[in-house]
């Protein structure tokens, strides 16, 4: 089983304030995906990372992927309201499917 | 430009019911998957859909769960005798090609809230 574990699990801030999500296994992938999720609705992709140590920015979000591809890390700058939803990365170990995380529940006050 | 699909947007049974979830993908895509979301949780892979090929099952957690997709078009997912440890949120998603082949973003339908008392 190749688990994907996020970490925190919530996380509750003032806007305006930064913060960094986690996602860490201990098995290798060749790409890993970050996702939002707003109540309701399904997954929408935010990035997805390929090469080891392979840094994006997405306006105020930077998304990182380890060197050895097991784990990625998600740093949002000036949180605002609109960042509230729950944050779940995913991993392509190369089969049909993706295996998704546990997901961070973020919830940015205003 | 529809996005994908899903019906009914809720649906409440009783135990030991079947019920009877559709996904439409986006027009084109080859690729249709179905994971489930039990509350506060990630999403757990269901089924996959490759084109005319056969399914990939490994993620149906009993036979009481079953797929079909005719094609590349719509697809059902049906679950028999339901239990209430079946209440989740069922999602479908879609993408042009397989993940693995081409990091292909997935899109996914709002999902299904199934309750099951």
């Amino acid at each position: 089983t190749q688990l994907l574990e996020q970490s925190p699990q919530f996380l509750s801030i003032q806007e305006g304030e930064n913060l960094t999500v986690y996602c860490n296994s201990s098995s290798v992938f060749s790409s890993l995906q970050w996702y939002r999720q707003e109540p309701g609705e399904g997954p929408v992709l935010l990035v997805t990372v390929v090469t080891g140590g392979e840094v994006k920015k997405l306006k105020r979000l930077t998304f990182q992927f380890g060197d050895a591809r097991k784990d990625s890390s998600l740093h949002i700058t000036a949180a605002q309201p609109g960042d509230t939803g729950l944050y779940l990365c995913a991993g392509a170990p190369g089969a049909n499917n993706l295996f998704f995380g546990t997901g961070t529940r973020l919830t940015v006050i205003p | 430009g529809a996005g994908v699909s899903q019906s009914p947007s809720n649906k409440v049974t009783e135990k030991g019911k079947d019920v009877e979830l559709r996904c439409d993908p986006i027009s084109g895509h080859t690729a249709l998957y179905w994971y489930r979301q039990r509350l506060g949780q990630g999403l757990e892979f269901l089924i996959y859909f490759q084109g005319n090929s056969a399914p990939d099952k490994s993620g149906l957690p009993s036979d009481r769960f079953s797929a079909e997709r005719t094609g590349e078009s719509v697809s059902t997912l049906t679950i028999q005798r339901t239990q209430q440890e079946d209440s989740a949120v069922y999602l479908c998603a879609s993408s042009l090609t397989p993940v693995r082949f081409s990091y292909n973003e997935q899109f996914f339908g709002p999902g299904t809230r199934l309750t099951v008392l």
